[in-house]
This record gives structure tokens, C-alpha cells and sequence, in this order.
């Protein structure tokens, strides 16, 4: 019955590593989001997809890619990581309407650690 | 430019005692307002949103939130809490025909018996 699921919960890692996070939505949403929450718990968007297509890039280092591969998915990958990238990363989805106004949906949240 | 400010970081109250949260937003068109509550440990839950229409808008667990677009504010209250209702509190705010949502930093409020 998960509407926004992420998997991993929790990610431990080394520096200089590569991780993904994944993340799918069942509620038929065309638009999906990455956030990061950092130590401070302030959030900041990241990435946003519309049916596969990105339409928000934040400025965010092009170590993090992310990937659609249909639209109730949208993974984000992370290359070479660094210290500073540990955080909590949520996974959003929300309709896709002009002028529509409906509400984003988060997902559980990651927990990245890089050590 | 888009952006919200929470004014407290941090809100302890007793339980069984009347809160508020304050967020003030600045935006040159209009927008539509949220407020998000974390629970420790968890993703964020939506517990109300003003689009248009009547500013007071009522949500989940007893909160409601005023939208007053003279003070450009979006206040949210309860009239007693109580334990469970310690967690961290975002408002948020969305341009219109924007696909942003932009955060303020949060308050993170704490009851005490």
C-alpha cells in the first residue's frame, strides 16, 4: 500500500565509493523529485522528472545523476562520494496539471552515511 | 525570488498548552502554501495546504493554519498539544505554475509534560 517508497533506507558507504537510491511511486503521479535533508534538517530540491524527462535541475555537482525509467521511478545515482553528501534524500511524486495544484507525496527517506 | 522563513527554530511547549508556528513567505505572484510535519525518523506527512479560497484551513491532528496574504504569513496552531505531536514542522510554498516547492528551515517542536 506504499504510495512512495525509497530503498535503501539506510546506506553506509566509504568515500570514493558509487550508490544508488532508488525510488518508485504507485499512485499513477507524473511528476517525481529528489530532495536532500542536510544535518540541519533544511530541504532542498534537487532533481525533478515528468515522465522520464527532467525539468528541474538544481545546482547540484554532476556526481549525482539521476534516471527515469518509466515514470513511476526515479533512481538517483551517486558518484564518488564525499563526506559532505551525507544526508537523508527523499523521493517526491505530485500530478503533473497546468494549474493544477495538487500535493507532493514524499517517500520515507534515505539515510546516507559516508565515512 | 521565492522564499519562506520560519521564524523559530526551535518551539518548547507543555502539553496541553496552545501553539504556534510562525512562516512568513515572499513571492511576487501568488502561491499556494503547505505545512509538512516530520516525525522523528519518518518522511513528511502534509497537514494542511491552503490553494485558494477560505485562509483558514483546517488539517489533520488538530492543526489549522491561517493564510493572510497582507502579512504574507501562513501561521499554524493548535489549541492543545499534546505528546505525540513532538516532531519537526515545515511550511512550504509553491508559485504558481511553478514546479518548486521551496522549504523554510523548519521548527522543530518540542512538548513537555
Amino acid at each position: 500500500d506504499t504510495a512512495v517508497s525509497q530503498t535503501p533506507k539506510y546506506l553506509v558507504t566509504q568515500m570514493g565509493n558509487d550508490k544508488s537510491i532508488k525510488c518508485e511511486q504507485n499512485l499513477g503521479h507524473d511528476t517525481m523529485y529528489w530532495y536532500k535533508q542536510d544535518s540541519k534538517k533544511f530541504l532542498k530540491i534537487m532533481f525533478s522528472y515528468n515522465n522520464k524527462e527532467l525539468i528541474i535541475n538544481e545546482t547540484v555537482p554532476n556526481r549525482f545523476s539521476p534516471k527515469s525509467p518509466d515514470k513511476a521511478h526515479l533512481n538517483l545515482h551517486i558518484n564518488s562520494l564525499e563526506l559532505g553528501d551525507s544526508a537523508v534524500y527523499f523521493c517526491a511524486s505530485r500530478p503533473f496539471l497546468a494549474g493544477e495544484q495538487e500535493t507532493q507525496y514524499f517517500g520515507p527517506g534515505t539515510r546516507l552515511l559516508v565515512l | 525570488a521565492q522564499s519562506v522563513t520560519q521564524l523559530d527554530s526551535q518551539v518548547p511547549v507543555f502539553e496541553e498548552a496552545p501553539v504556534e508556528l510562525r512562516c512568513n513567505y515572499s513571492s511576487s505572484v501568488s502561491v499556494y502554501l503547505f505545512w509538512y510535519v516530520q516525525y522523528p525518523n519518518q518522511g513528511l506527512q502534509l497537514l494542511l495546504k491552503y490553494l485558494s479560497g477560505s485562509t483558514l484551513v483546517k488539517g489533520i491532528n488538530g492543526f489549522e493554519a491561517e493564510f493572510n496574504k497582507s502579512q504574507t504569513s501562513f501561521h499554524l496552531r493548535k489549541p492543545s498539544v499534546h505528546i505525540s505531536d513532538t516532531a519537526e514542522y515545515f511550511c512550504a510554498a509553491r508559485e504558481a505554475g511553478a514546479q518548486k516547492l521551496v522549504f523554510g528551515q523548519g521548527t522543530r517542536l518540542t512538548i513537555n509534560p
